[in-house]
């Protein structure tokens, strides 16, 4: 049991289209990050949420947008979907008051087709 | 900008055999370096970190990593695999500014009963 919760697990999308993700933090967690992790590649930071806000992004366009709620809990929206936004994408959290580091998700699968 | 180079993209071994695997990061401050571990088909799972003090970190499933400073190294270490090790593994530094994890591009490990 990873702790975070994604969902969905797999999703396929058109191009043009737009995509929510959803995670569910670490129970005494407060900190939700974003990575996008391309095949045989590393994870890639998009960006942070802590406090409903979000405090830093990553190289990534204002394509991709984010959310996240009183509960900790955090969306990932991506519009105007492209072929090259297909990866795994990660949801990782943490709390800012320890240095446990990060728990990941298990990811969703975005295909764009 | 701060960077993590993995020098081993695909790492064969035998049972019993022992590992290192090299981590070189860039930055030369302060530093809060992982390594992850990514099982087939399973979520990027926390080996070991270092923040401070000894240098020399141990982990989970008998992994440890040695922080050599002058080399900017963090490289991870294990003296006898097993066939369970087989997985995705990815060296990690935490940003200057504390919000995200820079990684490696990862080094796939296989390893033959």
């Amino acid at each position: 049991d990873a702790g975070v919760t994604q969902s969905p697990t797999h999703l396929i999308k058109t191009r043009g289209q737009q995509v929510t993700l959803r995670c569910s933090p670490k129970s005494g967690h407060d900190t939700v990050s974003w990575y996008q992790q391309a095949l045989g590649q590393g994870p890639q930071f998009i960006f942070q949420y802590y406090e409903e806000e979000e405090r830093q992004r990553g190289n990534f366009p204002d394509r991709f947008s984010g959310h996240q709620f009183p509960n900790y809990s955090s969306e990932l929206n991506v519009n105007a979907l492209l072929l090259g936004d297909s990866a795994l994408y990660l949801c990782a959290s943490e709390n800012q008051w320890t240095d446990g580091g990060y728990t990941f998700g298990s990811g969703t699968r975005l295909t764009v087709v | 900008a701060q960077s993590v180079s993995q020098h081993n993209h695909h790492v064969i071994l035998s049972e019993a055999a022992s590992l290192e695997l090299g981590c070189n990061y860039s930055y030369g401050g302060t530093v809060n370096l992982f390594w992850y571990v990514q099982y087939p088909g399973q979520h990027l799972q926390l080996l070991l970190k270092y923040f401070s003090g000894d240098p020399l970190v141990k982990g989970i499933k008998g992994f440890e990593a040695e922080f050599i400073k002058s080399k900017f190294s963090f490289n991870l270490r294990k003296p006898s695999v097993q066939w369970s090790d087989t997985a995705e593994y990815f060296c990690a530094v935490r940003n200057q500014a504390g919000t995200a994890l820079i990684f490696g591009k990862g080094t796939t490990l296989s390893v033959s009963s």
